[in-house]
């Protein structure tokens, strides 16, 4: 295990369909968090989990979004009626949850295309 | 709420010059970081400042942080070509766990010969 794992690395989608990214951390990180970068900016928080436990969402994540993280192993991020806007990077990063631990680590990313 | 400025947003430098990019932030934070993104990548971790006073380098890149003044800043010497990608500064606030980061926009530079 080398690193945080996201799949697909790019998705080309239609106006009104729904999709679906996955993120496998670091094995031993209980925490994953979500984040969504547009062109020109810098990446925006969207939500985290420790363990399998959804404790924070920002505002950014409308109801069209919902993230998941069945057995505290990999997480899942879908985004239902994509809309263009919507179109960006999404980064998935984990950390440890330890005294000390400083940083997170993210993975390549999911690039996704919303025509 | 946690507002992070960097400045300046775009840089044009030649190769052998020195320049800093600034990262601003607006309240108290426990840890402040560097990280370098090339086009279509995803993020290098490049820095990470625990404490007033703290600096770091690396190669021809040196940051450091004023957590009085709530600034910290990467400085650039003698700039080499590779050295071209956004920089992005990202600062987690107190008592805030460690993945949560409110980021800057960024300051893209270009090291031409």
């Amino acid at each position: 295990d080398t690193g945080v794992s996201q799949d697909p690395r790019h998705k080309i989608t239609k106006r009104g369909q729904n999709v679906t990214f996955r993120c496998d951390p670091i094995s031993e990180h209980n925490r994953l968090y979500w984040y969504r970068q547009t062109l020109g900016q810098g990446p925006e928080f969207l939500t985290y989990f420790q363990n399998e436990a959804q404790l924070e969402k920002s505002r950014l994540l409308s109801d069209r979004f919902s993230a998941e993280r069945p057995k505290g192993s990999f997480s899942t991020l879908e985004i239902q009626r994509t809309e263009q806007g919507d179109s960006a990077m999404y980064l998935c990063a984990s950390s440890l949850d330890r005294a000390g631990v400083t940083e997170a680590f993210f993975g390549q990313g999911t690039r996704l295309t919303v025509v | 709420e946690l507002k992070v400025e960097q400045n300046p947003l775009f840089l044009s430098m030649q190769e052998g010059k020195n320049y800093t990019i600034y990262c601003n932030y607006s309240t108290t934070s426990d840890r402040l970081y560097w990280y370098r993104q090339d086009p279509g990548k995803s993020l290098e971790s490049l820095f990470v400042l625990l404490s007033n006073g703290a600096v770091k380098q690396e190669g021809r890149l040196m940051a450091s942080l004023d957590t009085k003044a709530r600034l910290s800043t990467l400085h650039i010497t003698a700039a080499v070509h590779d050295l071209s990608a956004t920089y992005f500064c990202a600062v987690v606030g107190v008592n805030t766990n460690a993945g949560k980061s409110t980021f800057g926009d960024g300051t893209t530079l270009t090291v031409k010969p």
